[in-house]
């Protein structure tokens, strides 16, 4: 059972242009959406992270849109460059709008981003 | 300060043979988790450890993996008798439960094949 699912699978855009990319999710006791990106031959960093109690986050060119009504949220990134190609993961966990976060994560299967120059 | 480093990078195997895996979490943090990414998929939680306790396990298939953290430190995931079907990376990540930010800090992961 696949509780978070990511779209689409792979992306490909032009340098510049503003990538969008979608996730949803099963478990409605999920509050903490973190986004990871991973890198050919690392482990996966963290990006960015929105709590249900938002329904937008920005950190620079990366911006979250959440939708807890319809268990929805993507991860936009503006004015892609060639070294945002990566693995994008979309997590989620319970526990993060109480303080009791255990960082125990469900991730969806990834979207691979390509961004030519 | 030092991320999470784990050992061996790549390990090699024929069906039935045994390897461990080593972590060293970021000095400071009690939280210890063991995920597995099979190729093109996301990780998948295996068990994880708060100090030297584990806290969930219920991911962990216990005929043939098993993990410890005897001083609340460094972990090791051993698995024994290896199928094909465990070749995947095998990712450590460490947190600070104090912080409650809910940020994994993973190390670049041990890749298995099982042959």
């Amino acid at each position: 059972q696949q509780q978070v699912r990511q779209s689409p699978q792979s992306l490909t855009v032009w340098e510049g242009e503003t990538a969008i990319l979608n996730c949803s999710y099963e478990n409605s006791a999920f509050d903490y959406f973190p986004w990871y990106q991973q890198f050919p031959g690392e482990g996966p960093a963290l990006l960015i992270s929105i709590l249900s109690v938002s329904n937008k986050k920005e950190d620079g060119r990366f911006t979250i849109f959440f939708n807890k009504r319809e268990k929805k949220l993507s991860l936009h990134i503006a004015d892609s460059q060639p070294g945002d190609s990566a693995t994008y993961f979309c997590a989620a966990s319970q526990g993060g709008n109480t303080g009791a976060n255990t960082g125990k994560l469900t991730f969806g299967h990834g979207t691979i981003l390509r961004v030519h120059p | 300060e030092a991320g999470v480093t784990q050992s061996p990078r790549y390990a090699v195997l024929q069906e039935g043979q045994a390897v461990s895996f080593w972590c060293d979490p970021i000095s400071g943090h009690d939280t210890l988790y063991w995920y597995q990414q099979p190729r093109d998929q996301g990780p998948q939680l295996l068990v994880y450890f708060r100090d030297e306790a584990v806290i969930d396990n219920s991911q962990l298939p216990s005929d043939r993996f098993s993990a410890v953290r005897p001083k609340g430190t460094n972990s090791t995931l051993k698995i024994q008798s290896a199928k094909q079907g465990d070749t995947a990376t095998y990712l450590c990540a460490s947190s600070f439960q104090g912080a409650n930010t809910g940020q994994l800090y993973f190390g670049e992961g041990s890749k298995l094949t099982v042959l």
